[in-house]
């Protein structure tokens, strides 16, 4: 199956504090996984990507975290500002392209950062 | 670089009236798409155009058409609007489907 299932819905976490977003997908063909960031009234935008060769990687205070054999996917958002306060969508695909090459996203995690 | 820039940002319709989105990329990429994004429900893909001259239908295609004009732009019609397609429309592009793709500001639509 192609569904992608992203929690929690929305997260509150205070300032300095971890902020973790995790999402599972289906379908083990699946060789790509993104993390866009939205605020409002804007566009999503790239945040952090892997491929399923790696079980992690970090980008600053952002990190990913993948496990292939229980088919989920994690965002880690370490010493959390209010400056991330933002939507985050986690998203798969295939590598064959075609239509199986587009992303299916996850419904986004409504994340606030608490001064 | 203006990157992908989308007109109108907002437009108000009544049931049944036509318009067309338009967007268009400036960083030679072959891929466009056209996405939904409505409360709760993540973004979802309506068409898509992998590359110059070919378009093809996505998650929730029922009520558009596409055009892939060149390959710069890709607009998006509604034929005759309704109010269930009130929401907001972000055109994207990417080198191919696996690569980033780069969103646009989204156009704000609201069907009486």
């Amino acid at each position: 199956q192609q569904q992608v299932k992203q929690s929690p819905q929305s997260l509150i976490v205070q300032k300095g504090g971890i902020s973790i977003i995790n999402c599972a997908y289906e379908n083990t063909a699946f060789d790509y996984f993104p993390w866009y960031q939205q605020f409002p009234g804007k566009g999503p935008a790239l945040l952090i990507a892997i491929r399923p060769d790696v079980s992690e990687k970090k980008e600053g205070r952002f990190t990913i975290s993948f496990n292939k054999s229980a088919k989920q996917f994690s965002l880690h958002i370490m010493d959390s500002q209010p400056g991330d306060s933002a939507t985050y969508f986690c998203a798969a695909t295939l590598g064959s392209g075609g239509s199986q090459g587009n992303l299916i996203f996850g419904k986004g995690t409504k994340l606030s950062v608490k001064p | 670089n203006a990157g992908v820039t989308q007109t109108p940002k907002f437009q108000v319709l009544k049931t049944g009236q036509s318009m067309t989105l338009q967007c268009a990329q400036d960083m030679n990429h072959n891929s466009m798409y056209w996405y939904r994004q409505d409360p709760g429900m993540g973004l979802r893909l309506i068409y898509y155009s992998a590359s110059e001259g070919t378009t093809d239908k996505g998650e929730v295609p029922n009520g558009y058409n596409v055009s892939r004009l060149n390959k710069r732009e890709f607009s998006l019609r509604l034929e005759s609007a309704a109010p269930s397609q009130t929401s907001v429309y972000f055109c994207a592009s990417s080198e191919d489907p696996r690569h980033e793709q780069f969103f646009g500001p989204g156009t704000r639509l609201t069907v009486l």
